[in-house]
């Protein structure tokens, strides 16, 4: 595709609720990743993958998160029984490789009330 | 680890007046350096980027940034800003090996007025 889509572009949940957010990367990109921009943490990495596996989830705030990515394309950030200080905009990237420079989606804005 | 430290939160500047935007960084390894720029409601943009080679890199609208390895600095500058340049600008780095995950500064918004 043309850039990187994220789907919904706004999504708000009731405290508790369970959430999927899904990314869409360039074509042909094999490295995403995930990240959350939040009013009082800033710019945050979450998790990245390689294909389909991800080396690296240190990122993550809590067991609550996990991601997964299928084919080597489409990713799913999904938050289990979602918190007030889960809302924020998350924000997905790719790259060709690892080590590419990183081009964003334009972030789900996730509002938890 | 790597740290991005961004002064300033916010610059408001007269349109047609020149702008410099502070970043340091901090790292124990060599590091890639990046510029990026969210416009009201839209997503994280790629401005400028260092990865080697010449130290003074510059984007298509007139934004130019230098890399000073000794000052562990890459400020972001344009001579002549204009109402459109209004946005959030972000520093960020990433180690040049390995996997380079982007750790950002907390972000310097951009306001020209007329």
């Amino acid at each position: 595709g043309a850039g990187v889509s994220q789907s919904p572009s706004n999504k708000v949940t009731e405290k508790g609720k369970d959430v999927e957010l899904r990314c869409d990367p360039i074509s042909g990109h094999t490295a995403l990743y995930w990240y959350r921009q939040s009013l009082g943490q800033g710019l945050e990495f979450l998790i990245y993958f390689q294909g389909n596996s991800a080396p690296d989830k240190s990122g993550l705030p809590s067991d609550r998160f996990s991601a997964e990515r299928t084919g080597g394309s489409v990713s799913t950030l999904t938050i289990q029984r979602t918190q007030q200080e889960d809302s924020a905009v998350y924000l997905c990237a790719s790259s060709l490789f690892v080590g590419e420079t990183q081009y964003f989606g334009p972030g789900t804005r996730l509002l938890v009330l | 680890a790597q740290s991005v430290t961004q002064l300033d939160s916010q610059v408001p500047v007269f349109e047609e007046a020149p702008v410099e935007l502070r970043c340091n960084y901090s790292s124990s390894v060599s590091v890639y350096l990046f510029w990026y720029v969210q416009y009201p409601n839209q997503g994280l943009q790629l401005l400028l980027k260092y990865l080697s080679g010449s130290t003074l890199v510059e984007s298509i609208n007139g934004f130019e940034a230098e890399f000073n390895k000794s000052q562990t600095s890459f400020h972001l500058r344009k001579p002549s800003v204009h109402i459109s340049d209004t946005a959030e600008y972000f520093c960020a780095v990433s180690p040049n090996k390995g996997f380079q995950k982007l750790v950002f500064g907390t972000g310097t918004r951009l306001l020209v007025s007329p």
